[in-house]
């Protein structure tokens, strides 16, 4: 049972769009929820997180907009950028015990220039 | 900036070989986990560390073992490489604060293959 689903699978976008990937999760005891970013043959680096006590953050481009009722969350990318071409993973954790990542199976994004 | 570092990068390998895939970080966490990689899907938790001598296994099942001897160093071993066993394993370390989330830092990546 996978309990954070991601979509789509891949995205192209033109550079200077704006990217939007989705995220639902399942188990309503997940309270923080991380994006993060790989490039090939690079370990995943986080991009931004959210506790769901709030439906927005923004750092720079990158806006995670949340719907706890909804139980999805999505990462906007503004402005995109050939740069931004990468894996973007959606997590969610507890945060309690192990705080241990359930990862969504990923978006491959790519910016046309 | 996270320093987490795994051994070896790459690692091609024939069958019924012991493997250790090594993870070091400098930055003193307590917390350390691995991960396992398919090409192109989700990472799952395959193990779990709280501390020094203190391992858990992890929510996909493995057949590989770890140890924590010291807190820096969380290796992982596979006594008997087998082909199913081809893939990528991420190691990740983060801080123990009372409260707030910390994040999961990760090295990047040990991509295994098993011949």
């Amino acid at each position: 049972q996978q309990q954070v689903k991601q979509s789509p699978q891949s995205l192209i976008v033109q550079k200077g769009g704006i990217s939007i990937i989705n995220c639902a999760y399942e188990n309503t005891a997940f309270d923080y929820f991380p994006w993060y970013q790989q490039f090939p043959g690079k370990g995943p680096a986080l991009l931004i997180a959210i506790r769901p006590d709030v439906s927005e953050k923004k750092e720079g481009r990158f806006t995670i907009s949340f719907n706890k009722s909804a139980k999805q969350f999505s990462l906007h990318i503004m402005d995109s950028q050939p740069g931004d071409s990468a894996t973007y993973f959606c997590a969610a954790s507890m945060d309690t015990g192990r705080r241990a990542l359930t990862f969504g199976s990923g978006t491959r994004l790519q910016v046309q220039p | 900036e996270a320093d987490i570092y795994q051994t070896p990068r790459y690692l091609v390998i024939g069958t019924g070989k012991k493997i250790t895939l090594e993870c070091s970080q400098t930055m003193g966490h307590d917390k350390m986990y691995w991960y396992q990689q398919d090409p192109g899907m989700e990472l799952h938790l395959i193990h779990y560390s709280y501390g020094v001598n203190s391992t858990e296994k992890g929510d996909l099942s493995s057949e590989s073992t770890v140890s924590r001897i010291r807190t820096e160093h969380f290796p992982l071993t596979l006594e008997s490489a087998r082909p199913s066993h081809t893939s990528q394993y991420l190691c990740a370390s983060r801080a123990e604060q009372a409260v707030g989330y910390q994040p999961q830092h990760f090295g990047d990546g040990t991509r295994l293959s098993i011949l």
